[in-house]
């Protein structure tokens, strides 16, 4: 069983929906919380980074992370056709330490 | 601009002929690292470096190798080719208080 999982989707949602992706994780070490997006041919981009347990919001972007569950999810409102990408979670022990990421969410918004 | 720049994007090259991939960062980090992407296994670590000087061993080091002799640079090594070594490849960066890796545009490589 992988250490991160995440479902590989795709996940196809109408314009101006709320997309909501998750990812599930084993080892309770985990402490630092990320999501990527990553563009076909692109690297992963930075969007969200959270330390922790709790809530963070930015713009139409909101993670929750929920550690006594080992889950932690992303949320985007207001999805536009440019939010179609690859998401990533990624998580790590300490901060700047390995990275250890998801398979990867395929999000299709449709105009 | 704050980036961590890769070099080539893209590399064709044969078997066991020795190749590096180059990558800098302008935004003074002190972490690097290289990961490779592959269907079906997403990314994996195969080396970083903590600071100048300070390299170890991630998940799939066998096959490569790492230098850092300046803060600013972190090139991956590939003594001798194989075709399992065939992979998109990314570099990536950022502080030891953390904050979240910066990451390049990959290097795509083909070895044959």
């Amino acid at each position: 069983q992988k250490e991160v999982e995440q479902d590989p989707g795709p996940l196809s949602v109408p314009e101006g929906a709320i997309v909501s992706l998750n990812c599930t994780y084993s080892n309770s070490a985990f402490q630092y919380f990320m999501w990527y997006r990553q563009y076909s041919r692109k690297g992963p981009e930075l969007l969200m980074y959270t330390y922790s347990s709790g809530n963070k919001e930015d713009g139409r972007f909101t993670a929750q992370v929920d550690k006594s569950s080992k889950y932690i999810s992303l949320f985007i409102r207001d999805s536009q056709p440019s939010d179609s990408a690859t998401y990533l979670c990624a998580m790590s022990v300490a901060a700047g330490n390995k990275l250890t990421f998801g398979g990867g969410t395929r999000v299709l918004v449709k105009p | 601009e704050a980036q961590v720049t890769q070099n080539p994007r893209y590399l064709i090259t044969v078997t066991g002929k020795k190749l590096t991939v180059t990558c800098s960062q302008n935004m003074n980090h002190e972490y690097m690292s290289w990961y490779r992407q592959d269907p079906g296994l997403g990314l994996r670590q195969i080396y970083y470096s903590m600071n100048v000087e300070v390299t170890d061993k991630g998940d799939v080091p066998e096959g490569y190798k790492v230098s850092r002799k300046e803060k600013r640079n972190f090139p991956l090594i590939l003594e001798s080719p194989s075709p399992n070594q065939t992979s998109l490849y990314f570099c990536a960066s950022c502080f030891n208080r953390g904050g979240g890796y910066t990451f390049g545009s990959g290097t795509r490589l083909t070895v044959v």
